[in-house]
């Protein structure tokens, strides 16, 4: 069973504006990591949180992670067209090394 | 390229024909995974190596599943009698093996390969 849930399941804007994707999941977790997914491809890995960190920042891309809610949400600045894919938040379960993902967010940034 | 590699790209077969698929993990990466994917879903876990033991299995891997990584390399993934409800993206991932100790230190990233996309008729 999957645990992160993303949401929206689908984004369409501009090129140029914010993008914000939300990710709730179920159980305890050591860290947060969310993926990119260009259709039909492979995953790319983006960033990586810990529970013991509430915020991170990789150039345009911003994370945040409320372990008390269960929750984090991943924020591109001024989308560009190529930012265009699937992105999907997966967590550890306690120590697993397996990694559970959500269903993901389709992001579509219009040119 | 020394990111991880998977062969082949596309597989097509009829139902009943078993399939082998390839992973070539970065080569200092200890740690190697089989995940699937089916159209609007994220990964989900299937198996995983360390060196050449498989340390855990999901439940999805049914009977008709086999996964070996016989020199801590190269791992295949086989599927018997395969059936339509196997049509997915298999994709393998590999990482290096954590720092030692429970807790927060020294997680490592799964980095994924392209994939093998198999359709059964």
């Amino acid at each position: 069973s999957q645990q992160g849930e993303e949401d929206p399941q689908a984004l369409s804007i501009q090129e140029g504006e914010n993008a914000t994707m939300n990710c709730s999941y179920k159980t305890s977790i050591n860290n947060l990591q969310w993926y990119r997914q260009n259709s039909g491809r492979g995953l790319v890995h983006l960033i990586l949180i810990r529970s013991n960190e509430r915020e991170k920042h990789s150039g345009r891309l911003r994370v945040t992670l409320d372990t008390s809610k269960k929750s984090s949400s991943l924020l591109i600045t001024a989308s560009r067209a190529a930012d265009t894919a699937s992105y999907f938040c997966a967590t550890d379960q306690g120590g697993s090394e397996k990694l559970v993902f959500g269903k993901g967010t389709k992001l579509t940034v219009n040119p | 390229d020394t990111g991880v590699s998977q062969d082949p790209r596309h597989k097509i077969t009829k139902r009943g024909q078993n399939v082998t698929f390839r992973c070539d993990p970065i080569s200092e990466h200890n740690r190697l995974y089989w995940y699937r994917q089916t159209l609007g879903q994220g990964p989900e876990f299937l198996t995983y190596f360390q060196n050449e033991a498989q340390l855990e299995k999901s439940r999805l891997l049914s009977d008709r599943f086999s996964a070996e990584r016989p020199k801590g390399s190269f791992s295949t993934l086989e599927i018997q009698r395969t059936e339509q409800g196997d049509s997915a993206m298999y994709l393998c991932a590999s990482s290096e093996i954590p720092g030692q100790g429970k807790g927060l230190a020294g997680v490592k990233e799964q980095f994924f390969g392209p994939g093998t996309r198999l359709t059964v008729l």
